[in-house]
């Protein structure tokens, strides 16, 4: 399988909710980081996983946290919403950061 | 804290133009440098990647160059398309930290007139 798939590609919370994102990786690229996209703005740094473990983490508070199954998938998990959440949210994986990441196509989170 | 820096953040030419667009990071302990192109609400897609011992990669159209000492990078585009519209993103490659693996600019949002 080639390309990294995230689902859903859209959707409406509203504040206080909880979320889950899925990305589904390339066979291999056993690393995968998740970056969050304010409009106009480039992407910011939530997380990385690496063979199922959390091995980076940006500037985000806990209620942001994440899985990576065997199988290359992973998730982002938002708890308590936030307006400010809104965002495209990516995830992008790589077998190996010297020959750079592939990005899925995003989740846009509308936060109201 | 590495930044990176593009500059313009906009730009608007007619067809046919060739173009450069610009980008500038702080600290030059890069690994490599990947730009990427995104479409309006979507995701990336992977236009060049450079190693940090390269000096330029291409690809059709596209050239992009590094020149790390100095901490620029500048990307090519040849005879450009209306179809080439679009946010113009360029990342460098680090090892690890708060800030991940891979530290972006702001974009340049390039617009080309038929």
């Amino acid at each position: 399988e080639t390309g990294v798939t995230q689902s859903p590609t859209h959707l409406i919370k509203t504040r206080g909710q909880q979320v889950t994102l899925r990305c589904s990786s390339q066979s291999g690229h056993n690393t995968v980081s998740w970056y969050q996209q304010a409009l106009g703005q480039g992407p910011q740094f939530i997380f990385q996983y690496y063979r199922e473990e959390e091995n980076g983490r940006g500037n985000f508070p806990p209620r942001f946290s994440g899985l990576q199954f065997p199988n290359y998938s992973s998730e982002l998990n938002v708890n308590a919403l936030e307006l400010d959440d809104s965002a495209l949210y990516l995830c992008a994986s790589t077998m190996d950061s010297n020959w750079g990441y592939t990005f899925g196509s995003g989740t846009r989170l509308t936060v109201v | 804290k590495q930044e990176v820096t593009q500059i313009p953040a906009a730009l608007s030419v007619p067809e046919g133009e060739n173009l450069v667009l610009n980008c500038s990071f702080t600290d030059s302990a890069i690994y490599n440098l990947q730009w990427f192109r995104q479409d309006p609400g979507k995701g990336l897609t992977s236009l060049l990647l450079i190693q940090s011992s390269q000096r330029e990669q291409t690809s059709g159209r596209l050239n992009a160059s590094l020149d790390k000492s100095s901490g620029r990078s500048t990307l090519y585009i040849a005879a450009s398309q209306p179809g080439d519209s679009a946010t113009y993103l360029c990342a460098v490659g680090v090892y690890g930290g708060s800030q991940g693996n891979l530290i972006f600019g702001k974009g340049t949002k390039l617009s080309v007139k038929p």
